[in-house]
């Protein structure tokens, strides 16, 4: 258990939809990540946030959206979804967000109808 | 733009083979990590190199550090079907970004 929740395990929606996804860090860790993973893409960076605010951007698209809230935890945006959006959605924590090991959650698994 | 390249992409084995996956860049990391990811769940982290030149040594897994931190390798001993997952490196980069390879696909094959 590295420490790292997310809610939902598994997620059906429909094309057009909008999802939510949430993270809650490692106790004590300021920095989220968001990645997603599909079989093709291998694991792609979406974006980092550092003690309530955007550190980088990685692959992330406008439909896309995520913020961290006071109390760390993180919320993953996904809206206008397409058939392509269906994925694993990893969210990791880091102390300090510097290149340090990175702690991930048990993912969420996003299919779009 | 730093990239990482892992290879091979996929590896099946049987039991009891050594195998070695690579990671390599054109690119300088202040540091490399390997993970392991296991299907359905997160990458979990194996270890840290941070020297160049520096190897480590966990149970039958020995990860090296290239000497110009280009580069690393992963070399596992007697393979056991335990060890199937993909396998993940990723450096730390000019602004301490990780950069992640697209991993190495193993099988062990009881």
């Amino acid at each position: 258990d590295s420490g790292v929740t997310q809610t939902p395990k598994h997620l059906i929606t429909a094309t057009g939809q909008r999802v939510t996804l949430r993270c809650s860090p490692r106790s004590g860790d300021l920095s989220v990540y968001w990645y997603q993973q599909s079989l093709d893409q291998g694991l792609q960076f979406l974006i980092q946030y550092y003690n309530g605010e955007e550190r980088a951007k990685g692959n992330i698209l406008e439909r896309f959206s995520a913020q961290q809230f006071p109390d760390l935890h993180s919320e993953l945006n996904l809206s206008s979804l397409e058939l392509g959006d269906s994925a694993l959605y990893f969210c990791a924590s880091s102390a300090s967000g510097s290149g340090e090991t990175q702690y991930f959650g048990p993912g969420t698994r996003l299919l779009v109808l | 733009t730093q990239l990482l390249e892992q290879s091979p992409q996929f590896l099946s084995i049987q039991e009891g083979e050594n195998l070695t996956v690579y990671c390599n860049s054109s690119s300088v990391f202040s540091s490399l990590q390997w993970y392991r990811q296991e299907p359905g769940e997160g990458p979990v982290l194996l270890v840290t190199v941070v020297t160049g030149g520096e190897v480590k040594k966990l149970k039958r897994l020995t990860f090296q550090f290239g000497d110009a931190r280009k580069d690393s390798s992963l070399h596992i001993t007697a393979a056991q079907p335990g060890d199937t997952g993909l396998y993940l490196c990723a450096g730390a980069g000019n602004n301490r970004k990780l950069i992640w390879g697209l991993g190495t696909s193993l099988a062990v094959n009881p």
